[in-house]
């Protein structure tokens, strides 16, 4: 099983220009989430999804938007990028009961410029 | 908000030394789990702790819950150049466990 999956790995944007960051699972996992990992300040959520058609805003949505219309995939998309916006971006599925792990995709590295 | 504060932030030891890593809160949470991130990866989960006062241990890595619950540390014995990597610890709160609250991280170095 491939888990959970990113793409693209690295990506440099200019300021201004939009992209879909991609992320797709096949562990059947009803949650989903998106972080960014910033040096030095850990991981924030931006969006979390309990299920195929419900998405909700984490700590740091601003800038970014989501979709989760299967249960596979979660991608996320940034409009009119930012240089605030570069950073380390990782999806992760969690299974059901509590407390359960995060299965976390390998990240895509973003730099806007 | 609730904040995990964890220290130290940079730690660099020689192979075979001991460390301890700090994970603490003012708020209680109702699961602990401790993620070890290597350079290019996502963070893997090590270890969850559930109740007050919980010791697991993993190998050379002992997992402590405070008797609390606003706590954590990790601490590991005889470390080796394969622990280099960025530790991070996660609050999970009540019945749903989903949106877990991550402290900023532990970046470990065990040189050689």
């Amino acid at each position: 099983n491939a888990g959970v999956t990113q793409t693209p790995k690295f990506r440099i944007l200019k300021i201004g220009q939009s992209m879909t960051l991609q992320c797709t699972q096949d562990m059947n996992h009803n949650y989903m989430y998106w972080y960014r990992q910033d040096p030095g300040m850990g991981l924030k959520l931006i969006y979390y999804s309990v299920g195929a058609g419900i998405t909700d805003k984490g700590e740091v949505p601003n800038g970014y938007n989501v979709s989760r219309s299967t249960t596979e995939d979660f991608p996320l998309r940034l409009e009119l990028a930012a240089p605030s916006q570069t950073s380390v971006y990782f999806c992760a599925t969690q299974p059901p009961g509590s407390p359960s792990p995060l299965h976390f995709g390998n990240g895509t590295r973003l730099t806007v410029t | 908000t609730q904040l995990l504060e964890q220290s130290p932030q940079f730690l660099s030891i020689q192979e075979g030394e001991n460390l301890t890593v700090y994970c603490n809160s003012s708020s209680v949470f109702s699961s602990l789990q401790w993620y070890r991130q290597e350079p290019g990866e996502g963070p893997v989960l090590l270890v969850t702790v559930v109740t007050g006062g919980e010791v697991k241990k993993l190998k050379r890595l002992t997992f402590q819950f405070g008797d609390a619950r606003k706590d954590s540390s990790l601490h590991i014995t005889a470390a080796q150049p394969g622990d280099t990597g960025l530790y991070l610890c996660a609050g999970g709160r009540g019945g749903s466990n989903y949106k877990l609250t991550f402290g900023k991280g532990t970046l470990l170095t065990v040189n050689p």
